[in-house]
């Protein structure tokens, strides 16, 4: 069974718009990580948000939020005011406690904003 | 502060010959990651290595070896490329393994095999 799905393959957004990326994940294990990952047309992999399966608020960082719904097993990407700048592929990805040392990320969404 | 750098950053390989993918991090991190990039499969693991002097196999292995040279590198090695490894490589480290520690990325090897 996948340990991430990410099921949009591509999404569009218009400029300034609020965009939601969505992850559900597999997990049994009581303690975990998510993180969402964005990876620009230039390569790297670059780290946007966490949240531990514990944290009783969802994550914020700037634009990015995370809305966490545990009994459903989902950890979705809502980018406020898109920018041009974010179009990207964006990862979503777990580690579990018992397993540490192994992320795994799902298959990505490609988002474009347009003007 | 480089951060996690490899090198190269470009390859080209015939089917059969061998070669090394180099990281090295300079964060002072104990955990450094190997991962390969396939079109609409995301991020694999491939080994890992959770600190100096010890390695573990992730996902898909097969093929590859890996070296933790010292705290600072971890190199991985493919012995007789095939085809099948044509990928976008990336290392990766953390300062632990812990459920809560993000991953800092390296710019990948972008690796064709012909």
């Amino acid at each position: 069974a996948q340990k991430i799905t990410q099921t949009q393959p591509g999404m569009f957004v218009q400029e300034k718009e609020a965009v939601t990326l969505d992850c559900t994940y597999d997990t049994s294990d009581p303690s975990y990580g998510l993180f969402w990952y964005k990876q620009p047309s230039s390569g790297e992999m670059i780290f946007l948000i966490y949240q531990g399966s514990y944290d009783q608020q969802n994550a914020t960082e700037g634009r990015y939020s995370l809305n966490f719904q545990k009994a459903r097993k989902s950890a979705n990407l809502v980018i406020s005011a898109s920018q041009l700048g974010d179009s990207a592929m964006y990862f979503c990805a777990m580690r579990e406690d018992n397993t540490g040392n192994q992320f795994y990320f799902g298959t990505g969404t490609s988002l474009t904003v347009i003007p | 502060n480089a951060g996690v750098t490899q090198t190269p950053k470009f390859q080209v390989l015939k089917t059969g010959q061998s070669m090394t993918l180099q990281c090295a991090q300079d964060m002072n991190h104990n955990s450094m990651y190997w991962y390969r990039q396939d079109p609409g499969m995301g991020l694999r693991l491939i080994y890992y290595s959770a600190s100096e002097g010890t390695t573990d196999k992730g996902e898909v292995p097969n093929g590859y070896n890996v070296s933790r040279l010292n705290k600072r590198e971890f190199s991985l090695r493919l012995e007789s490329a095939a085809p099948s490894q044509t990928s976008v490589y990336f290392c990766a480290s953390s300062e632990w393994g812990g459920p809560k520690e993000t991953q800092y990325f390296g710019p990948g090897t972008r690796l064709l095999v012909l």
